[in-house]
């Protein structure tokens, strides 16, 4: 069984840029969740997707938005990118919401 | 609030015995996770305790009290490889997932 995959891997922008990060769940599970990852800050919760629709949502800007594909792919996007925006962004499926969550590899995201 | 709060670093000897804590807002919750995470890896599931008490898998148990809203990690028999990361998250009732900033363990040999 396949585990959560999550494109690109590396990627590295400039200022004012926008980007567009991408998940695959693993195969059943509905629920889709994002983090983003850093030295100082730990794991915070982005927002979560569950049926196409937006269930929670943490505290970040506009700038950081998502959606949920009929077959439970997400994307996230994140427009005018900042420099404090460098970090690793990891996304997690679960079966159902709120259960045990499956990580991906993540995508390092650098602001140059 | 969503403090979730537990050791920024602990350090213990390979073979011995170790605990983290975990302390944690009791306000709507719903579960206990703990995650371990090596360095550059994503974050593999541990345990999940909804109800009081000692949940053993192995080498690992976690313990919750959900009136002192505190749980632990004990690690037993402590191996080199457990040199990692350890999150503790807290699920809540609106199934939202909030993560600690993880204990890093150091094992000496």
């Amino acid at each position: 069984k396949a585990g959560v995959t999550q494109t690109p891997r590396y990627l590295i922008k400039t200022r004012g840029q926008q980007v567009t990060l991408s998940c695959s769940p693993i195969s059943g599970h509905r629920s889709v969740s994002w983090y983003q990852q850093t030295p100082g800050q730990g794991l915070q919760f982005l927002f979560e997707y569950f049926s196409e629709t937006q269930r929670n949502k943490g505290n970040f800007p506009g700038r950081f938005s998502g959606r949920q594909f009929s077959n439970s792919r997400s994307e996230m996007n994140v427009s005018t990118l900042e420099l404090g925006d460098s970090a690793l962004y990891l996304c997690a499926s679960s079966r159902d919401r709120g259960s045990e969550a499956f990580f991906g590899q993540g995508t390092r995201l650098t602001v140059v | 609030g969503q403090n979730i709060d537990q050791p920024t670093e602990m350090t213990a000897t390979e073979g011995a015995i170790v605990q983290i804590n975990c302390t944690y807002q009791t306000s709507g919750f719903n579960g206990l996770f703990w995650y371990q995470q090596h360095a550059g890896e994503a974050p593999t599931f541990l345990s999940y305790n909804v109800l009081d008490g000692l949940e053993e898998k192995g080498r690992f148990s976690s313990f919750l009290s959900r009136s002192k809203g505190y749980s632990y990690l004990l690690l037993k028999e402590l191996q080199m490889k457990d040199s990692a990361s350890y999150l503790c998250a807290k699920g809540n009732r609106d199934d939202k997932i909030i993560f600690g900033k993880g204990t890093r363990l150091h094992i000496l040999p």
